[in-house]
Order: structure tokens, then C-alpha cells, then sequence
């Protein structure tokens, strides 16, 4: 069964220190992946995606993921986190065959002054 | 400018009532979802569209029905049959069919059953 998982429920990060939210998933074959953030009481918004081709990709607000097929990784990076990006991540994979996005349970980020 | 909008954002309800929320897009997208989001759960599908007079169950739809009369809106009703309605509630839509997973969020709206 297709899958997404987040370990960390919640973290909590310096100002200026660097951040890597994990995911891991399960999935049949090459899967669309994707990472989201959510603002309290808000929706979710695009930071990045995965399709194909450079596993390293970049998002808006300095975020960036790397895609590990060995390790069935998605983790989300950025290297100096800032006290607006404190909010919840949500690692998704998505498929072709059907209409249904699984995501994660999301991470938390808290950031500290 | 272009998007979801999601009406109302906050919404009391009597048990026993049935409610409708509303969802709006001028994106011109083929498909639209809803997906509702309890603390700890992320996001689980209850009903998706991929175009107008059709529509298919998510993985909870029990309690809920949908319409999607029209391209641009999609709304939910939560029946008084759904056991557990308070929860934050989110639309979205998707650029064509063979979805790639990429989703565009209305705001959410917050529906708590007293």
C-alpha cells in the first residue's frame, strides 16, 4: 500500500540554523513527490516538487528536497531557517493512476529566537 | 487574481444538522477535491471530481455527499449521518485529469458541531 511517512512529529530549530524535515514513503514505482506548508487556520501551499530527472530540487522560500530512491527519501532542507517558517510541513506522493494524493502527518516546525 | 475560495471559514453546527460548505474556483481546473484534517492525521480524501456531473468516493465519505454542477464549484454537505463532523475542511483543485498530485488549497473552513 502506498504511503508517507513522517518521523518527527514536531521540531524546534534555532533562527538562522539550517533544518532537514524528513519523509519517507512507500510507493509501487516512480512516484510524484511533494512537499507543502501550512499556516495556522490556512491552507496548504506549494513549496516543491518532484517529478523526474535532477533529484535535487528547488522550492520558493530557500527550501530544497532531495530524492533518494535507495533510502525511499523525500527530506526537505533549508539552510538558515527563519521565524516566519515556522508552520507545518506536509510530505505528499501522488501517482497517475488514480486521483488520490497520500500525504504525511506532517511535521510541526517550531523556531526559536 | 486567480484561486479556491472557501466559504464560510468558520461554521457552528447543531448536532443533527446538515451543512454545506462552500468551494469556488476560477482556475479553470478539471478536478477539485475535499479533504479533511484532524491534528496528527494530515489530510484524508472524503470525495473527488475530475469533471462537472461526476464525482468519486475518497477514502472517507461515509456521512458526507458532494455535487459539481458547474466547473468552478464543488461543494460538500456533512450530513447529520457523519459521526464525527468537527474537523478543519479543505478543497482543492488539480490542473487536468491524470493527476500529478499537484493540489492548489482554498483557506479551509472550520466546521464544530456543538
Amino acid at each position: 500500500a502506498q504511503s508517507v511517512t513522517q518521523p518527527d512529529i514536531h521540531i524546534t530549530v534555532s533562527e538562522g540554523a539550517s533544518l532537514e524535515l524528513r519523509c519517507n514513503y512507500s510507493y509501487g514505482a516512480t512516484p510524484y513527490l511533494f512537499w507543502y506548508v501550512q499556516s495556522p487556520g490556512q491552507g496548504l501551499q506549494l513549496l516543491l516538487k518532484y517529478f523526474s530527472g535532477d533529484t535535487l530540487v528547488q522550492g520558493i522560500k530557500g527550501f530544497e528536497a532531495e530524492f533518494k530512491r535507495s533510502q525511499s527519501s523525500f527530506n526537505l532542507r533549508k539552510p538558515s531557517v527563519h521565524w516566519s517558517d515556522a508552520a507545518e510541513y506536509f510530505c505528499a506522493v501522488g501517482n497517475t493512476g488514480g486521483f488520490k494524493t497520500i500525504f504525511g502527518a506532517g511535521t510541526r516546525l517550531f523556531v526559536k529566537a | 487574481d486567480g484561486g479556491i475560495t472557501q466559504s464560510p471559514k468558520y461554521l457552528f453546527r447543531k448536532e443533527g444538522q446538515n451543512v454545506t460548505l462552500s468551494c469556488e474556483q476560477n482556475l479553470n481546473h478539471d478536478a477539485m477535491y475535499w479533504y479533511r484534517q484532524d491534528p496528527g492525521q494530515g489530510l484524508r480524501l472524503i470525495y473527488y471530481s475530475q469533471i462537472v456531473n461526476d464525482f468519486q468516493k475518497g477514502d472517507i465519505a461515509e456521512g458526507y455527499s458532494v455535487s459539481r454542477e458547474k466547473k468552478e464549484s464543488f461543494p460538500l454537505t456533512v450530513t447529520s449521518a457523519q459521526k464525527n463532523p468537527t474537523a478543519f475542511y479543505l478543497c482543492a483543485s488539480s490542473i487536468s485529469p491524470g493527476n500529478t498530485g499537484e493540489l492548489f488549497f482554498g483557506e479551509g473552513s472550520r466546521l464544530t458541531v456543538l
